[in-house]
């Protein structure tokens, strides 16, 4: 009976490195968002996938954040030459289709970046 | 532009009494929906309630409740009696077109 599960929950890279997180929603639902939340601050909005339809990507922070999301299924959030700004918890969230929907959110990928 | 403003960063208040979670907006658009959110120190977000712009009842939920006023653009928040179990992070909402958190307003309920 599975919610939104996120993979993995921690990770712990170098500076420079590429990460990938993955999010896998709640089966039949269309909607599926990214968040960041950086140590004691709000959700940062990164991007949100809606069905077939192509992605709201104005959240993301720079060309090195970028996210792909196989037809209503699984996604994966992808960090090229990660900073050390870029340490958070990276948040993800499913959702019935239509903006009233209320958002269903994993447990987070906590990413550390020495 | 799109705003959602929790004045309130951190609230201390000794169990049992009300406490009340400010939420203020700001959208061009009509036709809008407003949500709150609860962060538990366990981390995981759990949806608390939603309202869209066309409905000011207020709604009343065990010792939660909520008040929806256009006039002011606002959407707070009470909690009446509070427990220990409720301290935790709340994160008020907005979706138009887009979507946007609020900061959150970290409430800590004294035993």
């Amino acid at each position: 009976g599975a919610g939104v599960s996120q993979s993995p929950s921690n990770k712990v890279t170098e500076k420079g490195k590429d990460v990938e997180l993955r999010c896998d929603p709640i089966s039949g639902h269309t909607a599926l968002y990214w968040y960041r939340q950086r140590l004691g601050q709000g959700l940062e909005f990164l991007i949100y996938f809606q069905g077939n339809s192509a992605p709201d990507k104005s959240g993301l922070p720079s060309d090195r954040f970028s996210a792909e999301r196989t037809g209503e299924s699984v996604s994966t959030l992808t960090i090229q030459r990660t900073q050390q700004e870029d340490s958070a918890v990276y948040l993800c969230a499913s959702s019935l289709g239509g903006s009233h929907q209320p958002q269903h959110f994993g447990d987070g990928t906590r990413l550390s970046i020495l | 532009a799109q705003k959602v403003t929790q004045a309130q960063t951190e609230i201390s208040v000794v169990e049992k009494e009300d406490v009340t979670l400010d939420c203020v907006y700001e959208t061009r658009d009509t036709t809008y929906y407003l949500f709150w959110y609860k962060q538990p120190p366990s981390g995981e977000l759990v949806f608390l309630i939603r309202r869209n712009s066309f409905d000011e009842q207020n709604e009343i939920s065990g010792r939660y409740s909520w008040n929806f006023q256009k006039s002011t653009s606002s959407f707070n928040f009470t909690i009446t009696a509070s427990q220990v179990v409720d301290s935790a992070v709340y994160f008020c909402a907005l979706r138009d077109d887009k979507i946007i958190f609020g900061k959150g307003t970290r409430l800590h309920i004294l035993p």
